[in-house]
Parts: structure tokens; C-alpha cells; sequence
């Protein structure tokens, strides 16, 4: 049973660029969320993608954009890229909104993003 | 209300000691804790939880101890091995408006000496 992915596992960008990154959520998951995470940090919530629609946000700004596909994977877009955004991405995957079964969430390894 | 504060910032154990791990909240809707794990370069990685209608939640040389009157959740690790050396995070959970929050403390560094 494989886990959540991410790909890249390290991407170097500069400032003004745009990227994308990608999450496969675990097998029989359908809810993915997004994670910032600063060096030294605790993750920060970026978004929650559920049923393909943008379910809830955390405190980032518009730069910051989502997807996900009918397959249940997804895709964080961040637009003209800050030195500040160098970070770890995180991604989690759970069952459904609402109810116990979807308190359990389960990280992938992250991408680290790297702003020049 | 919205916090979870979690101390110490960073702890040393000697091998074989106990570690503990404390976390605190204010909001009483929070219904699920867990406790994370964090390796250098990884992603948290889920490790023990509990919810608040038990006192403790044993798994193996970890155990979560919640006191649910004084709004306190802890982590104590047995036997503290130096392969626990790692970033520890508490969180709490709760559904708020249609939504599922999940709110994290600010992460122990703990590092067992051999």
C-alpha cells in the first residue's frame, strides 16, 4: 500500500518564477491538504482540496493556487515566487470532510523548495 | 483560542531516560490530539493520538497522557533511544463550520544522548 507521494523532492527556482508541485494522496484517500513548513518550524495550513473544489484556506496569499483531479491527486501552483517562500511543502492525505475517519492525516515526504 | 502551545522548545535525554512532552489548548471543541514525529528532510509522520473520553493511550514505549479538566495532553517516551532523536509536534483537530482544523504546536527538538 503506498503511502502519500510528492514529487519533486527538491526543486531551486528563482524569483518571479512560478512552480508546481504534486501529491498522490495514500490508497482510499480522497481529501489532500497542503503544508508550508518554515526551517524550525511547524507546518502551516496552505489549503484543503476535497471532491476537486478548494475546501477550506489558511492565512496565504492568491499566489498560492490548487487543484485536484477526478484520480484524487494534487497540485499546488505557487505564482511569482518570494525568497520567502523557501520551504519545505508538505502534503497530507485523509478520508472525507467531517467525522473520526477524517482526523488521521498522513504526510509525504515534502518537496523542498529553494528561492534564489 | 485557536493555539496549542507546546513545551519544552527543545529537550536532551540520556538513552534508556524518559522523555516527556507537554502541550496545552484552550478551545474545548478540540476533539482528536496527535502527536507527530519528524525526521531532518522528511514529513511528519503520524505517531500516537488520543481522543478526550480516555485518560491515556498506550503504544508500545510511547504513551499520550491527557488531562482533559486541565485542557493538558503530554507524550512520555520509555526507555528513550537515540533513534527518537527527532522533531516532535503536537496537534489538536476539531470540525469548525463545515471545516476540519488542525492546529499544531510549535515542535520540541529532542535529542537522546547514547
Amino acid at each position: 500500500d503506498a503511502g502519500v507521494t510528492q514529487s519533486p523532492t527538491h526543486l531551486i527556482k528563482t524569483r518571479g518564477q512560478q512552480v508546481t508541485l504534486r501529491c498522490s494522496p495514500k490508497s482510499g484517500h480522497d481529501t489532500v491538504s497542503w503544508y508550508q513548513q518554515a526551517l524550525g518550524q511547524g507546518p502551516q495550513f496552505i489549503f484543503q482540496y476535497y471532491e476537486e473544489e478548494e475546501r477550506q484556506r489558511g492565512n496565504f496569499p492568491d499566489r498560492f493556487s490548487g487543484h485536484q483531479f477526478p484520480n484524487y491527486s494534487s497540485e499546488l501552483n505557487v505564482n511569482a515566487l518570494l525568497l520567502g517562500d523557501s520551504a519545505l511543502y508538505l502534503c497530507a492525505s485523509s478520508w472525507g470532510i467531517g467525522g473520526a475517519l477524517t482526523d488521521t492525516q498522513y504526510f509525504g515526504p515534502g518537496t523542498r523548495l529553494t528561492v534564489l | 483560542q485557536q493555539q496549542v502551545k507546546q513545551s519544552p522548545q527543545s529537550l536532551i535525554v540520556q538513552k534508556g531516560g524518559i522523555s516527556i512532552i507537554n502541550c496545552a489548548y484552550e478551545n474545548t471543541a478540540f476533539d482528536y490530539f496527535p502527536w507527530y514525529q519528524q525526521f531532518p528532510g522528511k514529513g511528519p509522520a503520524l505517531l500516537i493520538a488520543i481522543r478526550p473520553d480516555v485518560s491515556e493511550k498506550k503504544e508500545g514505549r510511547f504513551t499520550i497522557s491527557f488531562n482533559k479538566s486541565a485542557k493538558q495532553f503530554s507524550l512520555h517516551i520509555m526507555d528513550s533511544q537515540p533513534g527518537d532523536s527527532a522533531t516532535y509536534f503536537c496537534a489538536a483537530s476539531m470540525m469548525q463550520d463545515s471545516n476540519y482544523q488542525l492546529i499544531w504546536g510549535a515542535g520540541t527538538k529532542l535529542i537522546i544522548k547514547p
